[in-house]
């Protein structure tokens, strides 16, 4: 199995900072790598598919980038509803395999 | 919008068998080009993708779990479902049913996810 590494397990941060997460791939994954945003409660919401395409109705202050076995999902200004855990995911090779998580809270 | 919603027992004794049903509204569990998966969260942990199922009924499992696990789809009933045998202490999680375009491998519509105890 393709193991998934996130990066920080935890992040505090303030509405209008930008923030980085990262995500590595234990091999060559490609672009297939999606990200989610994950609230209590509710469903997932999947943000960028393929490494970097932006979901529709997703803003614009999300993306990301990578390619191989290394990727980073950006929020360029963070908002208060952005205060959530964040997962990787690839897609490349079955079974399908998550990130650990990153929960990003308020500082 | 699509909207996919989980149903199904809360509390299963271990050794006996998890079912749960995923119902489609919004769209066809029929319409080629997608997968309806089922993944799983216990408590404080991970996320883990179980398998999934084409309208056909071609499926996938997870070889962590291939062995007790079986998804089925009901075209005519707008839905797919999962079962799990010889459940343990392990397999108390939240469950989730989602949607993946076809060879893309990422989920584009999640339910809210259904949680299941395994207790005595």
């Amino acid at each position: 199995d393709t193991q998934m590494t996130q990066s920080p397990s935890s992040l505090s941060a303030s509405v209008g900072d930008r923030v980085t997460i990262t995500c590595r791939a234990s091999q060559s994954i490609g672009s297939y790598l999606n990200w989610y945003q994950h609230k209590p409660g509710k469903a997932p919401k999947l943000l960028i598919y393929g490494a970097s395409s932006l979901q529709s109705g997703v803003p614009s202050r999300f993306s990301g980038s990578g390619f191989g076995t290394d990727f980073t999902l950006t929020v360029s200004s963070l908002q208060a509803e952005d205060f959530a855990t964040y997962y990787c995911q690839q897609g490349y090779s079955t079974p399908y395999t998550f990130g650990q998580g990153t929960k990003l809270e308020i500082k | 919008q699509l909207q996919l919603q989980e149903s199904g027992s809360g509390l299963v004794k271990p050794s006996q068998t998890l079912s749960l049903t995923c119902a489609v509204s919004g769209g066809s569990v029929s319409s080629g080009g997608y997968s309806w998966s089922w993944i799983r969260q216990p408590p404080g942990k991970g996320l883990e993708w179980i398998g999934y199922i084409y309208h056909s009924g071609s499926t996938y499992y997870n070889p962590s779990l291939k062995s007790r696990v079986t998804i089925s789809v009901d075209n005519s009933q707008n839905q797919f479902s999962l079962k799990l045998t010889s459940v343990t202490a392990a397999d108390t999680a939240v469950y989730y049913c989602a949607r993946a375009p076809r060879g893309w491998g990422y989920l584009d519509f999640w339910g809210q996810g259904t949680l299941v105890t395994v207790s005595s």
